[in-house]
């Protein structure tokens, strides 16, 4: 079946330093990918998302990456902040009349001060 | 303006019990998901419903069901509770249904323990 994973369970960065989190995906129809960042004890919130028309858009501080050769997603967070410190998901949407997200099993991104 | 709403946040129910878990959409949002999200299976997509009508169904059993009301609030129930059934289930709400690119904004979730 489909599925979206993700490289590493954890990460653990110096504050300031730049934060990278992978994700693999195999569904090769998806044609929609989103970045979300889930805090304790909140629901998972939106920071980012991708067309699969595109290879690269910017937020602030974040950037996502998609590369369709090999279905390989990231996330770069640019001066990691404390603030930053969650579990972050990367989700994607199918192609199929569904088209409901396919959530990855999350980077729990840990900043060190 | 208000985000997600869910109630309650924690629910403490035996085996063999039922449970119904309500969700308020942002205001405007029709649409709304369910997801339940546990350590071992990570977030997996329950049902959608826009409009008072399912639109779309994940891969789990017929005791997990939900409905929509006219001012867009949501229930899902869960029938014959099992221990399996632990976790944190998520509601988020979208404008449209089926759109490629809405943006879907989720409540914190209420977390059940099934003893």
């Amino acid at each position: 079946g489909e599925s979206v994973g993700l490289h590493l369970p954890t990460l653990s960065v110096q504050e300031g330093d730049n934060s990278i989190i992978n994700c693999a995906y195999s569904n090769s129809a998806s044609d929609y990918f989103i970045w979300y960042k889930q805090e304790s004890g909140k629901g998972p919130q939106f920071i980012i998302d991708i067309r699969s028309n595109m290879d690269k858009r910017q937020g602030q501080r974040v950037t996502v990456l998609l590369n369709k050769t090999v279905k390989h997603l990231s996330l770069q967070i640019a001066a990691t902040q404390p603030g930053d410190s969650a579990v972050y998901f990367c989700a994607e949407r199918g192609s199929g009349s569904a088209r409901q997200l396919t959530f990855g099993s999350g980077t729990q991104l840990t900043v060190l001060p | 303006k208000a985000g997600v709403t869910q109630t309650p946040r924690y629910l403490i129910k035996t085996r063999g019990q039922q449970v119904t878990l309500s969700c308020s959409p942002i205001s405007g949002h029709r649409s709304v998901s369910w997801y339940q999200q546990t350590p071992g299976q990570g977030l997996q997509f329950l049902f959608e419903y826009f409009s008072e009508t399912q639109r779309n169904k994940g891969n789990f059993p017929g005791r997990f069901s939900g409905r929509q009301f006219s001012n867009s609030r949501s229930e899902m129930n869960v029938s014959t509770l099992e221990l399996g059934d632990s976790a944190l289930y998520l509601c988020a709400s979208s404008r449209a249904s089926g759109g490629i690119y809405n943006e879907q904004f989720f409540g914190p979730g209420t977390r059940l323990t099934v003893l």
